[in-house]
């Protein structure tokens, strides 16, 4: 069974720093490019970022450019997303996802992290 | 940047309703296009990709349609556990969702 498990989610203030991490089992991880998705309360979804499966390519949406990193361990088949910088509006519910091949969506899930960013 | 619209953004419908979902890039995409079914508390979970091709495991009275700029999700008999919001979301340049739509009871 595939299980893609997000953690590190907390209340932060303005400008701080929050890792976010996702544990990867049942899957090969490091055959696959994995993003991280949010959702903002009562939204829509947002796609973040990506990871090609070597971690040698590395693509991110306009708004968290600069600000934010997403990384990868194939050894320990984790994906991770370090958020600097934050602000109100990075606010959400972060989910991992897994990348089908050929530009087929998202087919694997996690249940989510949730950040908050508030003073 | 590839902007993704829905329409409606919300529909009433009832048990055994055809219902209609279309969602338009602002450039052509193609066929990459992908929609997504996300019931509340849930994370969204993969119907279609590629315009067309049923994800394993969803039933066959989710079917997709399109290319282009334009894509229609349809639910031929609408079921119970049908009652959910959609998202399309394209994958040809970088991704982006749609808005969503929402499906509730009549």
């Amino acid at each position: 069974e595939v299980q893609l498990v997000e953690s590190g989610g907390d209340l932060v203030q303005p400008g701080g720093s929050l890792r976010l991490s996702c544990a990867v089992s049942g899957l090969t991880f490091s055959s696959y490019w994995m993003s991280w998705v949010r959702q903002a309360p009562g939204k829509g979804l947002e796609w973040v970022a990506n990871i090609k499966f070597d971690g040698s390519d590395k693509y991110y949406v306009e708004s968290v450019k600069g600000r934010f990193t997403i990384s990868r361990d194939n050894a320990a088949s984790s994906l991770y997303l370090q958020m600097n910088s934050l602000r109100a509006d990075d606010t959400a519910l972060y989910y991992c996802a897994r990348d089908r091949p050929g530009k087929e969506g998202f087919d694997y899930w996690g249940q989510g992290t949730l950040v908050t960013v508030s003073s | 940047d590839i902007q993704m619209t829905q329409s409606p953004s919300s529909l009433s419908a009832s048990v055994g309703d055809r219902v209609t979902i279309t969602c338009r890039a602002s450039q052509s995409i193609g066929r990459y296009l992908s929609w997504y079914q996300q019931k509340p508390g849930n994370a969204p979970n993969l119907l279609i990709y590629t315009t067309s091709t049923l994800q394993s495991g969803v039933p066959s009275r989710f079917s997709g349609s399109g290319s282009g700029t334009d894509f229609t999700l349809t639910i031929s008999s609408l079921q119970p556990e049908d009652f959910a919001t959609y998202y399309c979301q394209q994958s040809y340049r970088s991704h982006t969702f749609g808005p969503g739509t929402k499906v509730d009871i009549k």
